[in-house]
């Protein structure tokens, strides 16, 4: 079955330093990924869409100018949160759409997600 | 603005027991409503995925159905197990594929 794999696991950095997040397909590839964001005790938020050779298309109210997203291969995407903060402290994971016609097509395979703690 | 709303937050259960575990949603024009499972430092697994012509589906103990017109959805667990602890969520699909509005879950324990 189609997997995703996302890196790290956890994170901890200090605050005004940038962190880069890795999300995977393995065994298929992805022409679309989606970043979700999950603070403590919250819902899953849809962040941003990351399309393979284009620009990432970013849901209201999130900065792109601080979670750069990348998406330069059909099975790579990094979600890079920069100058982070305390307050982007959350649990960040992501999900992947196979290609049309191909393996893992019309559904999405999530990651394990990646836990940022901004001290 | 979907909002999806899952009761009860936290379930605590011996194990053998059959669960109901519930969800709401104020927007009926989904495309599709699904439930995951999400274990502790793990991903989310799909459990189920009812479309929004459907009213049910089942896989092995569960069974999830869905009605559009009310904006529920209910995920039923039967003969629970231990195996079974974890924090159910549920979605609701928007009108592109990665556009899910999710719930905030409902952490169950299951005792043996």
């Amino acid at each position: 079955g189609a997997v995703v794999s996302q890196h790290p696991s956890w994170v901890i950095c200090k605050s005004g330093t940038s962190v880069k997040i890795e999300c995977r397909s393995l065994d298929f590839q992805a022409t679309t990924m989606f970043w979700y964001r999950q603070f403590p005790k919250q819902s899953l938020m849809l962040m941003a869409t990351s399309n393979e050779g284009s620009k990432a298309t970013y849901e209201q109210g999130v900065e792109k100018d601080k979670f750069l997203i990348n998406h330069a291969s059909l099975t790579l995407s990094t979600l890079t949160v920069t100058s982070a903060h305390p307050e982007d402290s959350s649990f960040y994971i992501c999900s992947a759409a196979g290609t049309p016609g191909g393996v893992g097509a019309n559904v999405l395979t999530f990651g394990a997600g990646s836990r940022l703690t901004v001290l | 603005k979907q909002e999806v709303t899952q009761i009860p937050a936290a379930l605590s259960v011996p194990e053998g027991e059959n669960l109901v575990l519930n969800c709401s949603f104020t927007d009926s024009a989904i495309y599709n409503l699904q439930w995951f499972r999400q274990d502790p430092g793990k991903g989310l697994t799909s459990l189920l995925l009812i479309q929004s012509s459907q009213r049910e589906q089942t896989s092995g103990r569960l069974n999830a159905s869905l009605d559009k017109s009310s904006g529920r959805s209910t995920l039923y667990i039967a003969a629970s197990q231990p195996g079974d602890s974890a924090t159910y969520l549920c979605a609701g699909r928007g009108s592109t594929l990665g556009r899910l509005y999710f719930g905030r879950g409902t952490q169950l324990t299951v005792w043996p």
